[in-house]
């Protein structure tokens, strides 16, 4: 079985500040990571992936990610938040290894970034 | 390059009722699945349709179907409506294995179902 969790329903930080969203998981194989953001009243837009490789990976609007493995966690960060930054994040574990290709969402992290 | 389509966009439905929601992938993406989104419960997953079989399935009862086509379109039916069936529903394709490998889910911006 595979989970993923969001600690925290809401972030808010002040623009122009660093930001972090924190994501734990678990899944039996290698993990499939993923974060995506969803704007009011839109679909969801994918951010970035973890599939293999360097720890940090980067995305899309200057977001970034670690992976830690130890600590089986995926924590969405950026140097300085915008305003339009202001979204709902998810981060999802996708199954692949067993040919599934089942996501798991974490419940959502409501990030609000203030002027 | 066209992104995923969802029709309707917007649906009003009665208790009793059943609905079909179709999604349109991207092109050359064989993957397509299926969320219910709602307040409460977040992200759900429905189920997963590649090559026209179904791969797997969400804890949703026997109400909830779906099927894929050959074009890779898929279409998802909800029979005998009830309230708690109100939420956005959400249609994702991916590229997977087989096709660049990029196994990241591009979403369609939804249907709202209202169930009355």
């Amino acid at each position: 079985a595979q989970s993923v969790a969001q600690p925290e329903d809401q972030v808010n930080v002040a623009e122009g500040n660093p930001l972090t969203v924190k994501c734990t998981y678990s899944v039996s194989g290698n993990p499939y990571l993923f974060w995506y953001v969803q704007y009011p009243n839109r679909g969801l837009q994918f951010l970035l992936k973890y599939i293999t490789g360097d720890n940090l990976v980067k995305g899309s609007y200057g977001f970034e990610a670690e992976f830690n493995k130890s600590q089986t966690s995926f924590h969405l960060k950026k140097p300085s938040a915008l305003v339009s930054d202001s979204a709902l994040y998810f981060c999802a574990v996708r199954d692949l290894n067993t040919n599934a290709g089942k996501s798991t969402f974490g419940d959502g992290t409501t990030l609000t970034v203030k002027p | 390059k066209a992104g995923v389509t969802q029709t309707p966009r917007y649906l009003i439905k009665t208790r009793g009722q059943q609905v079909t929601l179709s999604c349109s992938p991207i092109s050359g993406h064989r993957s397509v699945s299926w969320y219910q989104q709602t307040p409460g419960q977040g992200l759900q997953f429905l189920f997963e349709y590649f090559s026209e079989t179904q791969r797997n399935k969400g804890n949703f009862p026997g109400r909830f179907s779906g099927r894929q086509f050959s074009n890779s379109r898929s279409e998802m039916n909800v029979s005998t409506l009830e309230l708690g069936d109100s939420a956005l529903y959400l249609c994702a394709s991916s590229g997977d294995r087989g096709y660049l490998g990029t196994y990241e889910q591009y979403f369609g911006p939804g249907t709202r179902l209202t169930v009355t």
